[in-house]
């Protein structure tokens, strides 16, 4: 089936450290998107990621379209309290079928 | 923030009584989505529209139908509600097919008692 694999599921990191997520593909994807959701809302748009190899940069955040198409990476330099949140990548199966992975949820120790 | 609104955005209802969710836009995008949010699970495809009377199935469709009869209406019903279909619904938009950016809505927290 269709499936997006992202890792780890769990990150406790102390504040100013670096982190890094990475999302696998069982298809090739055209687009891949990054999404952050805090607590009792909806899912934010970080960064979209369009061409293989393509390396995209939202302030602290950077995120890479993998050159085989079937997976991209997400690092945050220089954690802060507000990173906290679940952290989501998406792509579209079949160019229509916007599919997610599970998600990884940052906790930040002060 | 896109213009996204979901109704109601809290409903608790007993098993076996329909449920209708509603998804509108305001930003006349073509694809509309709904999803359902579940501890371990993420965010799983229900249905989705990519235009008004086209429809077609997600990952999770069961006990599911949807209609979209204008642009900027996507709902969601639950005909006969169980208590496993208790979850928090969100209602997605994106504009484009080959540039899929999707936007949120701010969710739906369905109890079924």
């Amino acid at each position: 089936g269709q499936q997006l694999n992202q890792s780890p599921q769990s990150m406790f990191i102390q504040e100013g450290e670096d982190v890094s997520m990475n999302c696998t593909s069982s298809s090739i994807f055209n687009t891949w998107l990054w999404y952050k959701q805090e607590p009792g809302e909806g899912p934010v748009l970080l960064i979209a990621l369009y061409k293989a190899g393509e390396l995209t940069s939202n302030g602290r955040l950077t995120a890479q379209f993998g050159i085989t198409r079937k997976d991209s990476f997400l690092n945050i330099s220089a954690s802060i309290p507000s990173d906290v949140g679940i952290y989501f990548c998406a792509g579209p199966f079949g160019n229509e079928k916007l599919t997610f992975g599970t998600g990884t949820r940052l906790t930040i120790i002060p | 923030d896109a213009g996204i609104t979901q109704s109601p955005r809290h409903k608790v209802t007993e098993t076996g009584t329909p449920v209708t969710l509603r998804c509108h836009q305001t930003e006349n995008h073509r694809y509309m989505y709904w999803y359902r949010q579940d501890p371990g699970h993420g965010l799983r495809l229900i249905h989705y529209s990519y235009g008004v009377k086209d429809t077609d199935k997600g990952e999770v469709s069961d006990g599911y139908s949807v209609s979209r009869s204008k642009t900027e209406d996507f709902l969601l019903t639950l005909e006969s509600a169980t208590s496993s279909q208790t979850s928090v619904y969100f209602c997605a938009i994106s504009g484009l097919l080959t540039n899929t950016e999707a936007f949120f809505g701010q969710g739906t927290r369905l109890t079924v008692v």
